[in-house]
């Protein structure tokens, strides 16, 4: 079945990139998500990206696939301390009549 | 604006009760899901319903039951309330345009004293 893996932390300085990895295993047409989840709160849908494309961008955030590699990757310039939440990478195999396939998350740290 | 809301932000019930948890959403979507979410377990999803009195079980649906009469309303139930129930229970809803977005609610923390 999908599976889909992501790094449990990372830590950075405040006004550096961040960038956070994952890895998934579907082979078909797929959308990709990034969610942020701040500390008691549910999860907020930051974008995503289909499988046909390598990069959107939008604003801060820049999100890179790599199909051969099945490598996603989310990348957020200018890191500030609001920033500093889980991150969650998560997939859908279309038709898209199944339920997502997260990731476990990445903790970010902002270090001021 | 999409909008997703549970009933209960924080909700504290004794061993043994019948506890529902609520959730609407306004976008006229077909999807909808319960998920718990517990530290180093990630996200599990416990049903989902791709449509008015239609269930599937998810991962882990022992202890709980679902309700979908109305499109934009699906109800969690745990029949007789157990203190591992304790969690935060996060629901979502999602439509089959292009993209296929799913949206959360900002979640219930439930305490099962």
């Amino acid at each position: 079945g999908e599976d889909v893996e992501q790094s449990l932390f990372l830590s950075v300085r405040e006004g550096d990139s961040s960038v956070i990895n994952c890895t998934y295993t579907d082979s078909s047409s797929t959308y990709l998500y990034w969610y942020k989840q701040e500390p008691g709160a549910g999860l907020q849908l930051l974008t995503y990206i289909f499988s046909n494309m390598d990069m959107k961008q939008d604003q801060r955030l820049t999100v890179l696939l790599n199909k051969k590699d099945k490598h996603l990757s989310l990348r957020i310039a200018d890191t500030q301390t609001g920033d500093s939440a889980i991150y969650f990478c998560a997939e859908i195999s279309l038709p898209g009549n199944t339920p997502l396939v997260f990731g476990k998350g990445t903790r970010l740290s902002v270090i001021a | 604006d999409v909008k997703v809301t549970q009933s209960s932000r924080y909700l504290v019930k004794r061993t043994g009760e019948k506890v529902f948890l609520e959730c609407v959403q306004d976008m006229d979507h077909e999807n909808m899901f319960w998920y718990r979410q517990d530290p180093g377990l990630g996200l599990r999803l416990i049903y989902f319903s791709y449509d008015v009195k239609m269930k599937e079980k998810g991962d882990i649906p022992e202890g709980y039951s679902v309700s979908r009469e109305k499109k934009e309303r699906f109800s969690l139930i745990l029949e007789s309330a157990s203190t591992n129930q304790t969690s935060m229970y996060l629901c979502a809803s999602r439509g089959m345009a292009s993209g296929y977005e799913q949206y959360f609610g900002p979640g219930t923390r439930l305490t099962v004293t």
